[in-house]
């Protein structure tokens, strides 16, 4: 099976920071890869998928990028709802693991 | 809207069984797939089970056997039949919708979940 590998599992930023997170498959995926957030006590939400497209009514400060076994979310310069939880997903085949999560805290 | 409301969850004993249900609307139900993803308390997302517009049905290997996912599009609605539960199943179970016109196993749109908890 396919394993997402998160880094940094945790990130401390600033309202304004440019911040980038990345997420490495254990397999080669092509751009079968989406990003979620998740805030606190919600249900996680989908920003990103095939590595780079953004879903509708996610702010244009997300983006993605990477394709093959690395890829990035960047978030381009950090909001206040922003700080939140982060997890990648490969979704090219079984059994369509999440990583392990990357919290931003604020600094 | 695209509303998903899960319900079901509850205290069981080890051992136990449980159905979850999550109920569809604001979308075209029969035209989507479905999945079922859990979060343990304190933890990461973790996929559960699939199931695709034609009835095709993917679980996970730590739930193969014992949890079986289905829908019912007259009703709207997806399920989770979960047999010989453990303690490491207690967790958050979240109904999650597919993209249009993919059945690639993606989450499109969620539920706010339902907390299962196995204890005795």
């Amino acid at each position: 099976d396919i394993q997402m590998t998160q880094s940094p599992s945790t990130l401390s930023a600033s309202v304004g920071d440019r911040v980038t997170i990345t997420c490495r498959a254990s397999q080669y995926i092509s751009n079968w890869l989406a990003w979620y957030q998740q805030r606190p006590g919600q249900a996680p939400k989908l920003l990103i998928y095939k590595a780079s497209s953004l879903e509708s009514g996610v702010p244009s400060r997300f983006s993605g990028s990477g394709s093959g076994t690395e890829f990035t979310l960047t978030i381009s310069s950090l909001q206040p709802d922003d700080f939140a939880t982060y997890y990648c997903q490969q979704y090219n085949s079984y059994s369509w693991a999440f990583g392990q999560g990357t919290k931003v805290e604020i600094k | 809207e695209v509303q998903l409301v899960e319900s079901g969850g509850v205290l069981v004993h080890p051992g136990g069984s449980l159905r979850l249900s999550c109920a569809a609307s604001g979308f075209t139900f029969s035209t989507y797939t479905m999945n079922w993803v859990r979060q343990a308390p304190g933890k990461g997302l973790e996929w559960v089970s699939y199931i695709s517009t034609t009835g095709t049905v993917y679980h996970s290997d730590s739930v193969r056997g014992r949890f079986t996912i289905s829908r019912d599009n007259a009703k709207n609605s997806l399920y989770l039949q979960m047999n010989s539960l453990r303690d490491e199943d207690t967790a958050v179970y979240y109904c999650a919708r597919g993209q249009v016109g993919s059945s690639y196993v993606i989450f499109q749109h969620w539920g706010q979940g339902t907390l299962v908890t196995v204890s005795s």
